[in-house]
């Protein structure tokens, strides 16, 4: 069965640290992979995604992340956060149809 | 500007009450989802449909029923409604063989739903 793991729930961070937030998947088949943000009070929005190819790909808002296949993660980076950067963060694996999400990470950054 | 719209944003039923949740996409795309999202739980699954009247049980469909006579619309239907069933739903959309550049979910703004 596919599954979604993020290991960071909570995390609070000080504006121009590095954040680097943890997603683990499990999925039998050819995995296209997916980070979506929803700031306060907003939609779901697509952060970045990974389907082939170079597997360190770039999202926007500076955002990117690297699929290690070996490790099943694709984890999400960004060097310098921002006050703005508060949300929270869902990783998602698509399937044959559906998409599959993490429980969430929520990321807080201190101005 | 592409749009998934939920027909309510707050909601507040009884327990045992029947409730519909409507969502509407204009962007002629052949998939749509219903997630329900609790926090410390993310997103879960509960329905998808990828046709008109064709629907398939994501990972928590107990309790819930769909409806897709239409292509643009897919109804969530509480049958009795229950308190565990208090939560924010939201709808989401997307085609169905978008190819790399062109594949996302589209969301609607949720309908958080209050079950007393």
């Amino acid at each position: 069965a596919q599954s979604v793991s993020q290991h960071n729930h909570h995390v609070i961070l000080s504006e121009a640290a590095s954040l680097e937030l943890g997603c683990n998947y499990s999925y039998g088949g050819t995995v296209n992979l997916f980070w979506y943000v929803q700031y306060p009070g907003q939609h779901l929005q697509l952060l970045l995604k990974y389907f082939s190819g170079d597997p360190l790909v770039k999202g926007i808002k500076g955002f990117e992340a690297e699929f290690i296949k070996s490790k099943f993660s694709f984890n999400l980076r960004k060097p310098s956060v921002q006050w703005s950067d508060t949300a929270e963060y869902f990783c998602a694996v698509r399937g044959t149809y559906k998409y599959i999400f993490g429980t969430g990470t929520r990321l807080k950054v201190l101005a | 500007d592409v749009k998934v719209t939920q027909s309510s944003r707050y909601l507040v039923k009884r327990t045992g009450e029947k409730v519909f949740l409507e969502c509407v996409q204009d962007m002629d795309h052949e998939n749509m989802f219903w997630y329900r999202q609790d926090p410390g739980l993310g997103l879960r699954l509960i329905y998808f449909s990828y046709d008109v009247k064709m629907k398939e049980k994501g990972d928590i469909p107990e309790g819930y029923s769909v409806s897709r006579e239409k292509k643009e619309r897919f109804s969530l239907i509480l049958e009795s409604a229950s308190t565990n069933q208090t939560s924010m739903y939201l709808c989401a959309s997307s085609l169905i063989s978008p190819g790399p550049t062109n594949e996302k979910l589209f969301f609607g703004s949720g309908t958080q739903l209050s079950v007393l």
